[in-house]
């Protein structure tokens, strides 16, 4: 079955301890991205890669890393969570790097700061 | 940068009523792609738009671009229960993929 795949699917960490979301698409996809989603804000995208280790920054990067080492997997990394880092966090993928093409998104990862 | 609104932010209609959402853009688009959302779920792909003017149907959905592609609206037609969601608009400008804040839809039955 095609699909993303994240985890873990929810997280409640401690501010400073350092985490990471995994994320894996099984569609051969050459376009990944992470997105987080708050309440009125809508999906707001954080960092993107265009194929193996090429990545670049969305529109809300601070706080985040990712990297892309193989063609499946984009995990983000958050080196020093903080509480404005709650959210509910969305990883997709397309078929290429161009935006006109159909987001697959994973199930999400409920990540809460204390 | 881009900016896509997107109103309501919240609508709450009876089973049977008609129900449309509108996605506006500070630039011009070159393509829009719409998005539902079920509750506790993840964003889903609906359609895309590419040409001015263009109209689209699903069933029940009809969706539009407007004619100086920085709008777009969804509309459907006598909601069911399982319309309940929030939908989202997505537009393509200069760069990514930008989305809209997403219209939450509640269905009375």
């Amino acid at each position: 079955e095609a699909q993303v795949t994240q985890n873990p699917r929810y997280l409640i960490t401690v501010t400073g301890k350092k985490l990471t979301v995994t994320c894996s698409q099984n569609m051969n996809h050459e376009y990944m991205s992470w997105y987080r989603q708050d309440p009125g804000l809508g999906l707001r995208q954080i960092y993107y890669s265009m194929n193996v280790e090429v990545t670049d920054k969305g529109d809300v990067p601070e706080g985040y890393k990712v990297s892309r080492k193989e063609k499946r997997n984009f995990p983000l990394i958050l080196e020093s969570p903080s509480p404005n880092q709650t959210s509910l966090y969305f990883c997709a993928s397309s078929l290429g790097h161009r935006s006109s093409y159909e987001q697959y998104f994973g199930p999400g990862t409920r990540l809460t700061v204390t | 940068g881009q900016q896509v609104m997107q109103i309501p932010q919240y609508q709450h209609v009876q089973e049977g009523e008609d129900f449309t959402t509108y996605c506006n853009s500070s630039t011009t688009l070159s393509n829009i792609q719409w998005y539902k959302q079920r509750p506790g779920g993840h964003p889903v792909f609906l359609i895309q738009l590419v040409k001015s003017g263009e109209v689209k149907k699903q069933k029940r959905l009809t969706f539009q671009f407007g004619e100086a592609k920085k709008n777009s609206s969804l509309h459907i037609t006598a909601t069911q229960t399982t319309d309940v969601g929030t939908y989202f608009c997505a537009g393509t400008g200069r760069r990514a993929l930008t989305f809209g804040s997403g219209t939450r839809l509640q269905v009375q039955p």
